[in-house]
């Protein structure tokens, strides 16, 4: 079975600071790993995946993500928020191996982000 | 490609009503998932196909929910009667390898 944690359900930042997005998983394999975001009233978007042996994956808008397996870690970053990124954001892992990646989500994080 | 197509956007119907949500995937894309989003559950996997045929309806409530892929380009799920309890948006995604293509999303309103 797998699951996902993520560590704070709103993270507020300041615009121009640094964004961390905490995500915790478990698996009994090793992983795929995602991160998607949805916009209000929108559906979810892919912002980058872990799927092979880069742990360092850069995704869309700047984002980017450390795979940790000795952690079982795989949060998220950005240097520097800007006003646009304040969104939700899913952590979520799939099983490798087959052809069916389903998904398993955490409850996600509120990104705000303050002028 | 114009992505995962949903409809209705918005459905409000009443307790006790039949109520059908549509998809279409992307056109290539072998996998279809349906997913319910709540405040107090989360996103939740309901059901998903693999070259159309139900591969794992686990997570599907109860016997009142019910999704078929008649063909590659068209899904349904639907809830026979409905509930207030199941008051929620659902999402159609369709994946290409391991990365899912996400619709809009219905928001069902069950008064």
């Amino acid at each position: 079975a797998q699951s996902v944690t993520q560590l704070g359900s709103h993270v507020s930042v300041s615009e121009g600071a640094l964004v961390l997005l905490r995500c915790n998983y478990s698996s009994s394999v090793p992983p795929y790993l995602f991160w998607y975001v949805q916009y209000p009233n929108q559906g979810l978007q892919l912002l980058l995946k872990y799927t092979s042996a880069a742990t360092l994956v850069k995704g869309i808008n700047g984002f980017e993500a450390e795979f940790k397996k000795s952690e079982t870690s795989f949060h998220l970053t950005k240097p520097s928020a800007h006003m646009s990124d304040a969104a939700e954001y899913f952590c979520a892992v799939s099983a490798r191996g087959g052809s069916n990646y389903k998904l398993t989500f955490g409850k996600g994080t509120l990104l705000t982000v303050n002028p | 490609d114009a992505g995962v197509i949903q409809s209705p956007r918005h459905e409000v119907t009443e307790m006790g009503q039949e109520v059908t949500l549509r998809c279409k995937p992307i056109s290539g894309h072998n996998s279809l998932f349906w997913y319910r989003q709540t405040m107090m559950r989360g996103l939740e996997l309901l059901i998903y196909f693999n070259n159309n045929v139900p591969i794992d309806d686990s997570g599907m409530p109860e016997d009142r929910f019910s999704a078929k892929m008649p063909n590659a380009s068209f899904s349904t799920l639907k809830i026979q009667p409905s509930e207030p309890r199941d008051s929620a948006v659902y999402f159609c995604a369709s994946n290409k390898g391991t990365e899912a293509f996400f619709g809009q999303g219905t928001r069902l309103t069950v008064v």
